[in-house]
This record gives C-alpha cells, structure tokens and sequence, in this order.
C-alpha cells in the first residue's frame, strides 16, 4: 500500500518555466488537498478537491491550477514559475465524510521546489 | 473565518522536561475539527490526534496528553518527561465541517529537546 506519492522529489526551475508537481493516492480517498510550506510559515493551503472533477481554492491559489479527472490523481500546476514559489509542496489526501472516524490527512513525502 | 494561531514559535526544554505547545483556533461553526501532526527533521508529517467540537474530554496517549477547552477556544498539547526524538515542528489544525472541506494549518512551533 504506497499511500500517497508525490513526484518528484526535488526540482529547480527557471522563472518563467512550468511544470506539473504529480500526486497519486492508492486509498480510495475522496479528498485531496496540496499545500505549500515556507520557513516559519505553516503549511498554506493551495488547492483542495472533495471528489473527481471537482476542486475548490485555498488560501494562496494565485500562480498554480488544479485538476481532478480521477479520484487517485491531483497533479498541482505552475505555468509561470515565480521565485516567491520557491517552497516545499506537500500534497495530502483523506477519508473525510466517508469514514468519520477516521479523519486524518495521509501526507506525501513532499517536492522541493527552487525557481531561480 | 478560521484561523489557527500557535504563538510558540520556537521552544527549547532539556531531556525529562515536561513541555506544553499552545493552540488557539478561530472558528464561526459549532461542528469543527481539531489535529494535531508531528513534522521531524526528516520532513514528513505525522498524524498525531483527532479530536471534534463535542469532545470536550482530555487525552492522554503515552507522554502526550491533549487539553481542550471550547471556553478559552484552545487545544494544547503536552509532552511529558520530553525526549530527544521528540524535536520536530508541531503543527495544529482546524477544519471546519459545516461549511467547507479546508484544513487549515497554524505556523507551527518547533520543539528543540536538549540532551
């Protein structure tokens, strides 16, 4: 059972440049969320989905879109990279509202992002 | 609109400490949803607790022990007889279900526990 899986790792970019950060879940979650982490900062929210073919903004959605064309995928997207994204992005997923006992996000292991 | 305040940002306790993180929450609706997640050094996030707005009871699982009052809008967290492998980032977080499906996150308070 992988969990949740981010691809990739790591990445620098250019400014100007774009790329999709990938997210995967094998649970059968309805629910996935991405979010960003900056020094001292917290964990902001980008982007949520309660289902397939639905997704709602967070609270710093500017410079990224989201799609959610299944329920296993919610690839995070940047079309113009801006050095103010330079941050560690964690995408996250859960049973929410399908297993109320059981409400806890699974994090993935997270994608070290530089724009230079 | 809700907010997730952790005042500490930075703690530092020798080993055998006993050590409370503070978590204040912001929230409109009477059905939310409290949690607590461990971040150490190594970068993933950890589930700790779960807790919902009609359980007002404290819990105690090992060394850590969870105090929530609706009164003073406050859920912390302590660590008893604190160990090293305890240093991390603690996080708290706050969903509200009655209107949306957002978790939000406070800033965190990194715990330093000195040998």
């Amino acid at each position: 059972n992988a969990g949740v899986t981010q691809t990739p790792k790591f990445r620098i970019l250019k400014i100007g440049q774009s790329m999709t950060l990938q997210c995967t879940q094998d649970m059968n979650h309805n629910y996935m969320y991405w979010y960003r982490q900056d020094p001292g900062m917290g964990l902001k929210l980008i982007y949520y989905s309660v289902g397939a073919g639905i997704t709602d903004k967070g609270e710093v959605p500017n410079g990224y879109n989201v799609s959610r064309s299944t329920t296993e995928d919610f690839p995070l997207r940047l079309e113009l990279a801006a050095p103010s994204q330079t941050s560690v992005y964690f995408c996250a997923s859960s049973h929410i509202r399908t297993d109320p006992f059981n409400e806890k996000l699974f994090f993935g292991s997270g994608t070290q992002l530089s724009v230079l | 609109a809700q907010k997730v305040t952790q005042a500490q940002t930075e703690i530092s306790v020798v080993e055998k400490e006993d050590v409370t993180l503070d978590c204040v929450y912001e929230t409109r609706d009477t059905t939310y949803y409290l949690f607590w997640y461990k971040q150490p050094p190594s970068g993933e996030l950890v589930f700790l607790i779960r807790r919902n707005s009609f359980d007002e009871q404290n819990e105690i699982s090992g060394r850590y022990s969870w105090n929530f009052q609706k009164s003073t809008s406050s859920f912390n967290f302590t660590i008893t007889a604190s160990q090293v492998v305890d240093s991390a980032v603690y996080f708290c977080a706050l969903s509200e279900r009655d209107r949306d499906d957002k978790i939000i996150f406070g800033k965190g308070t990194r715990l330093h526990i000195l040998p």
